[in-house]
């Protein structure tokens, strides 16, 4: 059983463009959501968390929103650019993390 | 950053082999490690959950006499792919836990290509 749904599968964006990544779970236990952007070939790096406490979060071009009652967050990328291009898996824990299945966002010049 | 050192980055060898990937946390004490394999374009399946000088926790399907995992150290954490057939060919990233609260981020490893001939 899938924990966590990530949508959508592939993105193509504008260099500019707002890129938006959806996750959504059903286990209300859970407590931190991050998200991870990976590179082929390399591991998956940390790029930005959020607990349920609160709505956003925002790091330069990265905001996470989350809302508790839908069980969701998405990750929007602001004024994307082709280094972005990356594979990003959301993330959700009650100690053992449940990652979602990817999305693999490519940013055009 | 938090910094976490995975080698070796590939390995190539013949089935049958037995092959040992180290993990350490380079800048920090990590208690708890994990190992994950990745299949082509997919997501991280968590194999094992590694704690410093306890036995390895293992997931459904995962079998842990072919995957054997040490935690001997709080930097250092090994999974050993024993007789590897082609079938154990995959991408394998361990990550380190920083702190004992379980819900602190995972610092991945930058994976092991590994290849079964």
């Amino acid at each position: 059983q899938q924990q966590v749904k990530q949508s959508p599968q592939s993105l193509i964006v504008q260099k500019g463009g707002i890129s938006i990544i959806n996750c959504a779970y059903e286990n209300t236990a859970f407590d931190y959501f991050p998200w991870y952007q990976q590179f082929p070939g390399k591991g998956p790096a940390l790029l930005i968390a959020i607990r349920p406490d609160v709505s956003e979060k925002k790091e330069g071009r990265f905001t996470i929103s989350f809302n508790k009652s839908a069980k969701q967050f998405s990750l929007h990328i602001m004024d994307s650019q082709p280094g972005d291009s990356a594979t990003y898996f959301c993330a959700a824990s009650r100690g053992q993390f449940y990652f979602g299945t990817g999305t693999s966002l490519t940013v055009i010049p | 950053g938090a910094v976490v050192s995975q080698h070796p980055s590939r390995v190539i060898c013949k089935s049958g082999t037995s092959v040992k990937i180290e993990c350490r946390s380079l800048d920090f004490q990590a208690t708890t490690m994990f190992w994950y394999r990745q299949f082509p374009k997919k997501s991280l399946m968590l194999m094992a959950t590694s704690n410093e000088g306890s036995k390895a926790t293992y997931e459904q399907g995962v079998e842990k006499d072919k995957f054997l995992i040490n935690h001997a150290s709080l930097t250092l954490s090994t999974l050993t792919v024993t007789s590897a057939h082609p079938e154990d060919s995959s991408f394998y990233i361990c990550s380190a836990r920083e702190g004992a609260d379980s819900n602190q981020p995972q610092h991945f490893g930058d994976g092991t290509r590994l290849s079964i001939l």
